[in-house]
């Protein structure tokens, strides 16, 4: 059983051009959602949490379904520097403090 | 100075040697945690502590161990290492249960040969 899920990429997006991706989650018991950063070979951060109501970082934009378990992060005029893998980070499945991560989804900015 | 520190950063082994890796905080965090990172399979819990005298095991524990020697630090030992313990391996510290950031130290890259 998967708790945590997100297509793996690569995303090859131009820059300044818009990105989308999303994460599904088995667990509806869930109550917190974050997306992490990681750079190649660098340790995950957290680049936002994901609130009910959605919320808004500059150019970037969570959103939770509960209805439909999963969580979405838009990046809107996407830079080169954006390239990254994302994380999504669930609440409510197996791990310490109930933390489970997906694999991660692989996106890279071409110029 | 980094709040989540890892010792060594890269090491490479032979099969059947013992190894420790070192991570320490500054945070001031109790909780504290031991992940491993492998191409294609994502983070994975071996080990984390709640407190001091707390020590619980994650997901893949099996060939790994633990010390809590104080709150800002937390080691992780392989006994007998085996190549198929060639791996990323992160610590990483947080604040409070489950609603909290979990901060990463830089990681440390283990290769068994």
């Amino acid at each position: 059983r998967k708790e945590v899920e997100q297509d793996p990429g690569p995303f090859n997006v131009p820059e300044g051009a818009t990105v989308a991706f999303n994460c599904t989650y088995s667990n509806s018991a869930s109550q917190s959602f974050f997306w992490y950063r990681q750079d190649c070979r660098k340790e995950p951060k957290l680049l936002m949490s994901v609130y009910s109501s959605g919320n808004e970082d500059g150019r970037f934009t969570a959103q939770l379904n509960r209805a439909s378990q999963y969580i979405s992060l838009l990046i809107r005029d996407s830079k080169l520097s954006d390239s990254a893998t994302y994380l999504c980070v669930v609440n409510g499945g197996g791990g310490a403090d109930g933390l489970t991560f997906g694999k991660g989804t692989h996106l890279i900015i071409q110029p | 100075d980094a709040d989540v520190t890892q010792t060594p950063r890269n090491r490479i082994t032979k099969t059947g040697k013992r190894i420790m890796l070192e991570c320490s905080q500054t945070k001031g965090h109790d909780r504290m945690y031991w992940y491993r990172q492998d191409p294609g399979l994502g983070l994975r819990l071996i080990y984390y502590s709640f407190d001091v005298k707390d020590i619980n095991k994650g997901e893949i524990s099996d060939g790994y161990s633990v010390s809590r020697q104080a709150q800002a630090k937390f080691s992780l030992s392989l006994e007998s290492a085996i190549p198929n313990q060639t791996a990323l391996y992160f610590c990483a510290t947080s604040e409070a249960p489950g609603l909290a950031e979990q901060y990463f130290g830089p990681g440390t890259r283990l290769t068994v040969t």
